[in-house]
């Protein structure tokens, strides 16, 4: 089946530098989602990509979906406090009728030190 | 945008008793539905999945079933809870290309 490697797996960084993640795949996908997770909640849709080479940006986050559309990543310029939280890349193949199956990556834990 | 609704938000439940987790969907109609289940805070695993009424497909077997008794409706059920049943449920619905998340429902087995 599809497996999605998301890295790194956990980030410790000073407010206000720039943080980096990404995702790659075995398979192509149709859609890369990125999503936020504060504790004990469900996770957040940060930036949703539906084409490839597609860039966008959300105030200070960034998102690509890769030219081969088997990899996405997320930027996050100037950090603060309450950027701290799991974040969740997602493929997303839409196979037929069957519904639109997402794939999630294992999750980065960013922290940000003050 | 659609909004998920899902309840209870946490549950404590004896070894041997049953379940029910509910989720609603405003915004959208005939949305595609999932349960998944989160071990640690890290990594999402698909239950259940359903394109419509009465249409739910299982991804892996366990102790636990879905029901999709009205269109925006999905209900996570167990007749006899197990100890490894704990953990973090999050319902999720797409009406396109896009999915929301509910804000999750923590059940302790115990």
């Amino acid at each position: 089946g599809q497996q999605l490697n998301q890295s790194p797996q956990s980030m410790f960084i000073q407010e206000g530098e720039d943080v980096s993640m990404n995702c790659t795949s075995s398979s192509i996908f149709n859609t890369w989602l990125w999503y936020k997770q504060d504790p004990g909640e469900g996770p957040v849709l940060l930036i949703a990509l539906y084409k490839a080479g597609e860039l966008t940006s959300n105030g200070r986050l960034t998102a690509q979906f890769g030219i081969t559309r088997k990899d996405s990543f997320l930027n996050i310029s100037a950090s603060i406090p309450s950027d701290v939280g799991i974040y969740f890349c997602a493929g997303q193949l839409q196979v037929g009728t069957s519904g639109s199956r997402l794939t999630f990556g294992e999750g980065t834990q960013l922290t940000v030190n003050p | 945008s659609q909004t998920i609704h899902q309840w209870p938000a946490t549950l404590v439940q004896p070894v041997g008793s049953p379940l029910s987790l509910e989720c609603t969907v405003e915004g959208t109609s005939n949305p595609n539905l999932y349960w998944y289940r989160q071990a640690a805070g890290r990594g999402l695993q698909l239950l259940f999945y359903s394109v419509g009424i009465g249409q739910i497909s299982s991804e892996v077997p366990q102790n636990l079933s879905a029901s999709r008794p009205q269109d925006r409706q999905f209900i996570l059920s167990s007749k006899k809870l197990l100890l490894s049943d704990s953990g973090f449920y999050l319902c999720a619905g797409s009406a396109g290309n896009t999915i929301y998340f509910g804000e999750g429902s923590w059940l302790t087995v115990v």
